[in-house]
C-alpha cells in the first residue's frame, strides 16, 4: 500500500512570499488532515477534511492560510502572505472513516521563512 | 477540552536498559490513546493504540503501553532499549465521544539512546 506523498520536502521562502504545499492521502482514505508542526512541539491540527468536506478548520489562521481538497482526493495548503512564525513542518495524514483507525502520515514539508 | 501531558521533554538511557515515557491526559469522555515515533526529518509512524479491552497493549518494536484510567495515563514502555530507538515519541488522544475524531499531541519526548 502506497502512503502519505507529500511534496516538496523542503521550501525556503522570504517573509511575505506566498507558498503551496501538495498532499496525496492513502487510496480510499476519507479524512484527510493538515497539522503544523513547529521545532520542539507536537503537531497542532489546522484542518480536516472528510471526502471534499471541512470538517474542523477553527485553529486555521484564515487571514493567510487557505486550504482545498478537490475531487475529495488531494489536497493542497496555501500560505500568502507568509510570516516568520510560519515556520515549520507540515504534516499530511490521512485515515479511513472510523477515529479508532489512527492515522497514516506524509513525511512533511519543511518550510523556512526568512 | 482535553489535553496531553508528556511529563519529560528529554529522556537520555543507556543500550539494553529499560524505559518508560510517561503520558497523562484530560478529556471528560471516553477516549482513544496513541503513540506515535518520528525519527529525523520523516512523518509520524504508529506505535500502538488503546480503543478498549485490555489495558496492557502491545506495538510494534517491542513496545507496550498501559492504560490507566483512574490516574488518566497511558505510558509506554520497552523492556530493553536499542541505539534504533533514538527518535522523538508522541503521546496523542482522541475523545471520539466529543469530536469530529482529530488527534491532539502531546509536546513529544525526545528518547536519546546511548551505547
Amino acid at each position: 500500500e502506497a502512503g502519505v506523498a507529500q511534496s516538496p520536502r523542503y521550501k525556503i521562502i522570504e517573509k511575505r512570499q506566498s507558498v503551496a504545499f501538495w498532499c496525496n492521502p492513502i487510496s480510499g482514505h476519507a479524512t484527510l488532515y493538515w497539522y503544523q508542526q513547529i521545532l520542539g512541539q507536537g503537531p497542532k491540527l489546522l484542518i480536516q477534511f472528510q471526502n471534499n468536506g471541512v470538517v474542523d478548520d477553527s485553529q486555521l489562521p484564515k487571514d493567510r492560510f487557505s486550504a482545498e481538497r478537490l475531487k475529495g482526493v488531494d489536497s493542497t495548503l496555501k500560505i500568502q502572505p507568509a510570516k516568520l512564525e510560519d515556520s515549520a513542518v507540515y504534516l499530511c495524514a490521512s485515515s479511513l472513516d472510523s477515529a479508532s483507525y489512527g492515522y497514516t502520515f506524509g513525511s512533511g514539508t519543511r518550510l523556512t521563512v526568512v | 477540552a482535553q489535553s496531553v501531558t508528556q511529563l519529560d521533554s528529554q529522556v537520555p538511557v543507556f543500550e539494553e536498559a529499560p524505559v518508560e515515557l510517561r503520558c497523562n491526559y484530560s478529556s471528560s469522555v471516553s477516549v482513544y490513546l496513541f503513540w506515535y515515533v518520528q525519527y529525523p526529518n520523516q512523518g509520524l509512524q504508529l506505535l500502538l493504540k488503546y480503543l478498549s479491552g485490555s489495558t496492557l497493549v502491545k506495538g510494534i518494536n517491542g513496545f507496550e503501553a498501559e492504560f490507566n484510567k483512574s490516574q488518566t495515563s497511558f505510558h509506554l514502555r520497552k523492556p530493553s532499549v536499542h541505539i534504533s530507538d533514538t527518535a522523538e515519541y508522541f503521546c496523542a488522544v482522541n475523545d471520539y465521544g466529543g469530536s469530529q475524531g482529530n488527534l491532539i499531541f502531546g509536546k513529544g519526548t525526545k528518547l536519546s539512546v546511548k551505547p
